[in-house]
Parts: structure tokens; sequence; C-alpha cells
């Protein structure tokens, strides 16, 4: 069964300062991949996503993730964060038919961006 | 153009009362998807379904928990005899076919007391 990791539960940065956080999902097939921001008390936005092609994909608001076949991963990026970047990311992966079309969210990462 | 649609968005049950939460997805979206969020627990699926038809179910307790997507009308997550382990937000997504891009609703907060 698919599965996602995400390795930081919490994370504190000031602004400006360069934002990564780590994805990593289990399945071993064709995959496509998602990264998700909850703001605070707001649902569920799309940032990015990958379905094939360019492995460096291009979201919403300055962030952009990158697509590693070989290390299962998927992890955001952003050179330069904000305070309003305070909020939940989720990284999401759906295996197709082979997963039950079902997409399986990580555990999410908490963003504090200190202004 | 209106996104995937909850009702209500705030719910409180005594133990042991149902609760029906309400879902309308997107127009054109046939799939729909129901997660529970616990604090610190990230979004946990429930079940996927399309008109009619349950197509996974895996992430439901198996008992109290059920769902519908009926030919006509919102989705409906149906908890019966709720606890107050229960109380959870529970979001609603739909996509326009299966493994595309999924869009949520605001949530349904339960609470049980």
């Amino acid at each position: 069964a698919q599965s996602v990791s995400q390795h930081n539960h919490h994370v504190i940065l000031s602004e400006a300062a360069s934002l990564e956080l780590g994805c990593n999902y289990s399945y071993g097939g064709t995959v496509n991949l998602f990264w998700y921001v909850q703001y605070p008390g707001q649902h569920l936005q799309l940032l990015l996503k990958y379905f094939s092609g360019d492995p460096l994909v291009k979201g919403i608001k300055g962030f952009e993730a990158e697509f590693i076949k070989s290390k299962f991963s998927f992890n955001l990026r952003k050179p330069s964060v904000q305070w309003s970047d305070t909020a939940e990311y989720f990284c999401a992966v759906n295996a197709g038919d082979t997963g039950g079309f079902k997409t399986i969210f990580g555990a999410g990462t908490r963003l504090f961006v200190k202004a | 153009n209106a996104g995937v649609m909850q009702n209500p968005r705030h719910l409180v049950r005594r133990r042991g009362q149902e609760a029906r939460l309400r879902c309308s997805p997107m127009k054109g979206h046939s799939h729909v998807y129901w997660y529970r969020q616990l604090p610190e627990e990230g979004l946990k699926f429930m079940v996927y379904l399309q008109k009619e038809n349950i197509i996974d179910e895996s992430g439901m307790p198996k008992e109290r928990f059920s769902a519908e997507f009926p030919k006509e009308g919102p989705s409906i997550l149906r908890i019966q005899q709720v606890v107050r382990g229960d109380s959870a937000a529970y979001f609603c997504a739909s996509s326009p076919r299966a493994a595309d891009t999924i869009y949520f609703g605001e949530g349904s907060w339960l609470t049980v007391v």
C-alpha cells in the first residue's frame, strides 16, 4: 500500500530564509504527486502537482517541488519565505489504479515564519 | 463557479446521537472523497465514492460509519452513536476523474459532548 512520509512535523524560520520540506513516498510504480497548503482556519488548497514531464514543477506563491524518482521524493522548496507562508503543508500521492485511485496524505508539516 | 460545499460547518452532538455530514462536489465532478483530520495526525483517508458506488472504503471504521453518494443530491457521511473520539474535522474533496487533482471543501467540525 502506498504511504507518504513527511520528515519534519514543525519548522520555524525567519522571514527571507529558504525553505525545504521533505516528502518521501513508498510506492514504486507510476504516481501523481501533490503539495497542499492549509492556512489557519481554512481548507486545503493545491500548491502544485506533478503528473509527468519536467520533474521540477512550479506552483503558486513562489513554491516549487522536485520529483526525484530514484529517491521516491518530492520535496517542496521556496527560496525566501514570508510571514504569510505560516501554514501547514501536506504532501500527497495517488498511485492510480494500483493504489485504488485514492490520494494519500502525509502527516503534514507545520511551518511558522517569524516576522 | 462554486467549489466543494460542505454542511454543516460545525455540528455538536451528544454521545449516542447520529451525525450526518453533507458534501456537494464541484460542478462536473463525479468523484468524492472523505477525510478525517485530527490534531497532530494529518489527513486520514476514509472513503472514495463515485455516483451510487463506493469505490474504496478501506479507511472507514467498520462500525457506526457509512457513506453514500446517490444519483441525485449530495454525498453523505453518517456516523451513528457518536463517541467523544469521533470529534474531528471531516473534509470532503472532489475530482473530475480518478487519480486527478482533488479539491477540498471547507470542512465540517464535529464536536461530541
